[in-house]
């Protein structure tokens, strides 16, 4: 059965100090992770995808990361504005849907 | 540019009520995706459309649950009768067949009372 675990459930930073988000996961045939941001009482905002081991996404403050078993979400020197849930999602087998994790909700202080 | 439009944002209704949800996809886009958010279990796929035609519906959760997408720029979720374990935060989201990324809508936030 696909499956993905984040870790932490929460996290609390100091902003500008970095830290990582883990999302481990179990699929048949992965055919993409995907790393969504999540809003207080909006829908989940699409970051990145990777699809092999070794691969590398950067945006802003945000870096992606993969390996065949998990993927990494690095954030450098984050803001307050950096707060949010992170959400992320493995596509495997034949099907074309989504498998998302519970997220880790990320809040960082001034 | 309009991106996916759900209503209504809220709904509180009552054991055994039926409840209509509905999704407007961003035009031009071709598969959609009916979402659930809860604590307990996260964000989980309910039902999808691949123009217009149900794919995978194995995340419906009972036969209390129906969706339909009778053209390209309307879906709607149904429950009949709701209950209380359906309170939820439910999610459309649309792409285009082969594109990467999913764009969410808003979400309608439903309280079975």
């Amino acid at each position: 059965e696909d499956q993905v675990t984040q870790s932490p459930e929460a996290l609390r930073l100091q902003e500008g100090e970095s830290s990582s988000l883990n999302c481990s996961y179990t699929v048949s045939g992965l055919r993409g992770l995907f790393w969504y941001r999540q809003d207080p009482g909006k829908g989940p905002e699409f970051l990145f995808t990777l699809y092999s081991a070794g691969e590398e996404k950067e945006k802003e403050r945000l870096k992606a990361t993969l390996t065949k078993k998990e993927s990494f979400l690095h954030i450098t020197a984050p803001k307050p504005e950096d707060s949010a849930t992170y959400l992320c999602a493995v596509r495997g087998g034949s099907q074309g849907n989504l498998i998302f994790g519970k997220g880790t909700k990320l809040s960082v202080k001034p | 540019d309009a991106g996916v439009i759900q209503s209504p944002r809220h709904e509180v209704t009552e054991m055994g009520q039926e409840v209509t949800l509905r999704c407007k996809p961003i035009s031009g886009h071709n598969s959609l995706f009916w979402y659930r958010q809860t604590m307990m279990r996260g964000l989980e796929l309910l039902i999808y459309f691949n123009n217009n035609v149900p794919i995978d519906d194995s995340g419906m959760p009972e036969d209390r649950f129906s969706a339909k997408m009778p053209n390209a720029s309307f879906s709607t979720l149904k429950i009949q009768p709701s209950e209380p374990r359906d309170s939820a935060v439910y999610f459309c989201a649309s792409t285009l067949q082969g594109l990467v990324e999913q764009f969410f809508g808003p979400g309608t936030r439903l309280t079975v009372l």
